[in-house]
């Protein structure tokens, strides 16, 4: 089945340890979306792809970062982790002008 | 500025109890305003997405409806697996697309 894939599932960290966090997608989707989540809080938009096209939210922390090597997988870089960047991260694609975004398991972030 | 407030926060009901979750939103020009169901520690599951006033679409014991001011999740004679989070979101103007989510209501379904 078609997927958005995400990996690891958790992942725990170090303060100032820097930290990779993996998406891929089976769908063929143009469009990537990297969200934050943190507990009982709505997801937060960090930034998105569109094709090559990186966007940046306003208040997305210049300690992420984003890599797309290619249309099926999408990176997030935090450089340096602080207690606070402990979250859920998730994924999600969508395809050009059509308007579902579908997202992945997330990934679950511990910084000790 | 684009807003999205979903109540209650945490709604309990019995098996069988139905209820109606509520989403209030402010965007300047709906592009569309979207249902998601999560469940613990996974991703959002799509449900459905609505577009104009009136409108209203269903799947099993869950019914969503749009007005212009707000969106209603009515869940009829719900089952302990409809237990979740359930994720409103709408469609702000822009060419990528930019969902704002409000925070969610904590659903729990007792048999």
């Amino acid at each position: 089945d078609a997927m958005v894939i995400q990996n690891p599932r958790y992942q725990v960290t170090q303060f100032g340890k820097p930290v990779t966090l993996s998406c891929s997608q089976t769908l063929n989707h143009n469009v990537m979306y990297w969200y934050q989540q943190k507990s009982s809080q709505a997801p937060k938009l960090l930034f998105h792809y569109y094709d090559k096209d990186f966007n940046n939210e306003a208040d997305t922390p210049d300690n992420f970062q984003s890599r797309r090597p290619n249309t099926s997988f999408c990176f997030l870089d935090i450089r340096s982790p602080g207690l606070g960047d402990a979250a859920m991260y998730l994924c999600a694609t969508k395809q050009g002008a059509g308007e579902t975004q579908y997202f992945g398991p997330g990934t679950r972030l511990l910084v000790l | 500025e684009d807003q999205v407030t979903q109540s209650p926060e945490a709604l309990r009901l019995q098996e069988g109890e139905s209820s109606s979750l509520n989403c209030s939103y402010t965007v300047s020009g709906l592009r569309g305003l979207f249902w998601y169901r999560q469940d613990p520690g996974k991703g959002p599951e799509f449900l459905f997405t609505l577009y104009s006033a009136g409108e209203e679409k269903e799947k099993e014991r869950l019914k969503a409806t749009l007005t212009k001011k707000e969106s209603f999740l009515h869940i009829t004679a719900p089952k302990p697996e409809d237990s979740a989070t359930y994720l409103c979101a709408v469609q702000a103007p822009g060419g990528y697309n930019k969902l704002i989510f409000g925070a969610g209501t904590r659903l729990a379904v007792h048999p």
